[in-house]
């Protein structure tokens, strides 16, 4: 069976924070994907990232930051001195790779940061 | 990569009515996917559409209530039936593109039932 965990339902921070989400999966294939996915308050989901199961390099994009670790099944974000307009919520999804299959999302963590 | 028209953006419907939701890609695609987020939830798969076939669908849907369509390889409607405020939700499409397994969504519809 595949899972998608994201164990923390809010986080609070200030602004120039730093602030990790965390996200665990569950599957029992070898070859993978992992997304991470923001949805700000007008409903879209903005993609932020996709890693193969393969590709355990860490991988840094201006603030933010993502860590994959194999070893426990774990794909954490990172944002970095955080700022208002990063409020959202963020859903952390794994797909396999077979024909015709669809994305299964974690509950998604709500982000706020206020000024 | 893949790029999704999805409409109408939001709509407000009485209870007992019907919505259908319009999906459009610029590719060509096997299958695509309809997702239901509920307010404060996460996206939960409604059903999978394969053009030629009847769509599949997930535990807890059914046809009845979700129709869709998939009349060609580029274009999928889901239709919202019988609607009740329970319906409310985000509705989304999606396209997944291989052989790298590109994820692609639409933009939404945002659907009150009053």
């Amino acid at each position: 069976a595949q899972k998608v965990t994201q164990v923390q339902t809010e986080i609070s921070v200030v602004e120039k924070e730093d602030v990790t989400l965390d996200c665990v999966y569950e599957t029992r294939d070898t070859t993978y994907y992992l997304f991470w996915y923001k949805q700000p308050p007008s409903g879209e989901l903005v993609f932020l990232i996709r890693r193969n199961s393969f590709d355990e390099q860490n991988e840094i994009s201006g603030r933010y930051s993502w860590n994959f670790q194999k070893s426990t099944s774990s794909f954490n974000f990172t944002i970095t001195a955080s700022q208002v307009v990063d409020s959202a919520v963020y859903f952390c999804a794994l797909i396999h790779n077979q024909a015709g299959t669809a994305l299964i999302f974690g509950k998604g963590t709500t982000l706020s940061v206020s000024s | 990569s893949a790029v999704i028209s999805q409409k109408p953006s939001r709509d407000i419907c009485q209870r007992g009515t019907s919505l259908t939701i319009q999906c459009q890609v610029d590719s060509q695609v096997t299958m695509m996917f309809w997702y239901r987020q509920q307010p404060g939830q996460s996206l939960t798969l409604i059903a999978t559409a394969n053009q030629g076939s009847e769509a599949t669908y997930e535990s807890g849907f059914v046809i009845d209530k979700f129709p869709i369509s998939r009349p060609n390889l580029t274009f999928s409607t889901l239709t919202v039936s019988n609607m009740s405020p329970e319906d409310s939700s985000i509705y989304l499409c999606s396209v997944v593109i291989g052989p790298n397994t590109e994820a692609f969504f639409g933009q939404g519809t945002r659907l009150t039932v009053v």
